[in-house]
This record gives C-alpha cells, sequence and structure tokens, in this order.
C-alpha cells in the first residue's frame, strides 16, 4: 500500500512568487493534515480535512495560505504571495479514522 | 511556557542500555499522546500512542503516561544504534488524533 506521498520533496522559490504543494494521501484516508516546520522550532498544525470540508483551520498563519481538497481525495496547499519567514518544510498526514496518522516525508520550502 | 517541552539532547546512551525520554504538557484537558520517530530527512513515524494513565509496552517500546503530573515517557530496552533518530512527543486534547501540539523533540543517540 503507497504512504502519504508529497510533490515537491525540495522547493526554491523568491519572495512574493506563488508555489503550490501537493499531497496525496493514503487511499481511502478521509482525515488529512497539514503540518509545517521551520526552523528550529516545533512541528506546528496548519490545518485539517475531513473529506473535501476543511474541519479547523486555526493552525494558518494568515491568507496568504490557501489549502484545498477538491473531491476529498489530493490536497493541494498553496503560498502566494510567498515570504522569507515561510521557508520550512511542510509535512501532510492521513489516517483513517481520527486516531493515529500517517505523515508523507514533507516538502523543503526555502523562500529567497 | 512551551505547551509541549522535551530536552533537546541530544541523549547518548549506550548499546543494549535502556533510553527514558521525557515529555511535559500543559493542557490538563490533554487526552491522547503519541510518539513519533524521525530520522534526519525523513517523515515522522507514529511508534506508540497512549490513552490512559499506567504503561503500555510494544515489543522494545513502553510509554508511560500520568496525567496528575502531566508527564509521559518513553522507554526503550536493549537499545540498538538504528534507535538513533528524534523522538517528537505530541499531544492533543480530543480523545483521537486530530490538531496535535508537539515537542521540538529529543535527539536520542545510541553508541555502539
Amino acid at each position: 500500500e503507497a504512504g502519504v506521498t508529497q510533490f515537491p520533496s525540495h522547493s526554491v522559490i523568491e519572495k512574493g512568487q506563488t508555489v503550490t504543494l501537493r499531497c496525496d494521501p493514503i487511499s481511502g484516508h478521509d482525515n488529512l493534515y497539514w503540518y509545517r516546520r521551520v526552523m528550529g522550532k516545533e512541528i506546528k498544525f496548519l490545518l485539517h480535512f475531513v473529506k473535501e470540508s476543511k474541519q479547523d483551520e486555526s493552525g494558518m498563519p494568515n491568507n496568504r495560505f490557501l489549502a484545498e481538497r477538491t473531491g476529498g481525495t489530493y490536497s493541494t496547499l498553496k503560498v502566494q504571495p510567498a515570504e522569507l519567514e515561510d521557508s520550512g518544510v511542510y509535512f501532510c498526514a492521513s489516517s483513517p479514522y481520527s486516531t493515529e496518522a500517517f505523515f508523507g516525508q514533507g516538502t523543503r520550502l526555502t523562500v529567497v | 511556557q512551551k505547551e509541549v517541552e522535551q530536552n533537546s539532547g541530544p541523549l547518548s546512551v549506550p548499546e543494549g542500555a535502556i533510553a527514558s525520554l521525557n515529555c511535559t504538557y500543559s493542557d490538563r484537558g490533554s487526552q491522547s499522546f503519541f510518539w513519533y520517530r524521525q530520522y534526519s530527512g525523513k517523515s515522522p513515524e507514529l511508534i506508540m500512542s497512549i490513552y490512559s494513565n499506567g504503561d503500555k509496552e510494544d515489543g522494545r517500546f513502553t510509554a508511560q503516561l500520568n496525567k496528575a503530573s502531566q508527564y509521559v515517557s518513553l522507554l526503550i530496552r536493549d537499545s540498538q544504534p538504528s534507535d538513533s533518530a528524534t523522538y517528537l512527543c505530541a499531544v492533543n486534547m480530543i480523545g483521537g488524533y486530530q490538531k496535535v501540539t508537539f515537542g521540538t523533540g529529543t535527539k536520542l543517540q545510541v553508541i555502539p
């Protein structure tokens, strides 16, 4: 069974540009989460989807971040326009119920 | 005060010894507790979850929870060099996974 897959694995963009991160959860997992880890800090929650609905987006830092999960399958996280402080590793996780979740490898975003 | 606190380490133990990793949390209403292992550049991997006071054993791993003291620990018996990784403590209020708060992690080094 395929795990949680994230694309791209690395992205380097200039300040002011737009970047879209993608997450493919494990098939059949209704719950999908986005997390972020900035340098030297702990992993922080961004938001939680149940199927295509946003269950909790309290961790989204500001309106430059937009997450979607059309059709309840894969999800995208768009940052527009990107700022220097958005650099970090973005993790996606999925779970079948509200129990233990499985993480993807993460996308390392560098904004220069 | 951080919501979830861990000693960043590194914690060095000789091969075959018991490694003890500790975590304290600030929210007395927390109900679910998780330990993740993360190798450098890899995704966090769930190794233990615990929901009630006491000990929970799984192979060489034992999770211990004391809600009165707001303390959760992970013991690794017969430590192996392959156990060398960063161990992340994660806590949430609602039963089950949903939104969790991570600690910064403790780096464990097992010396052959």
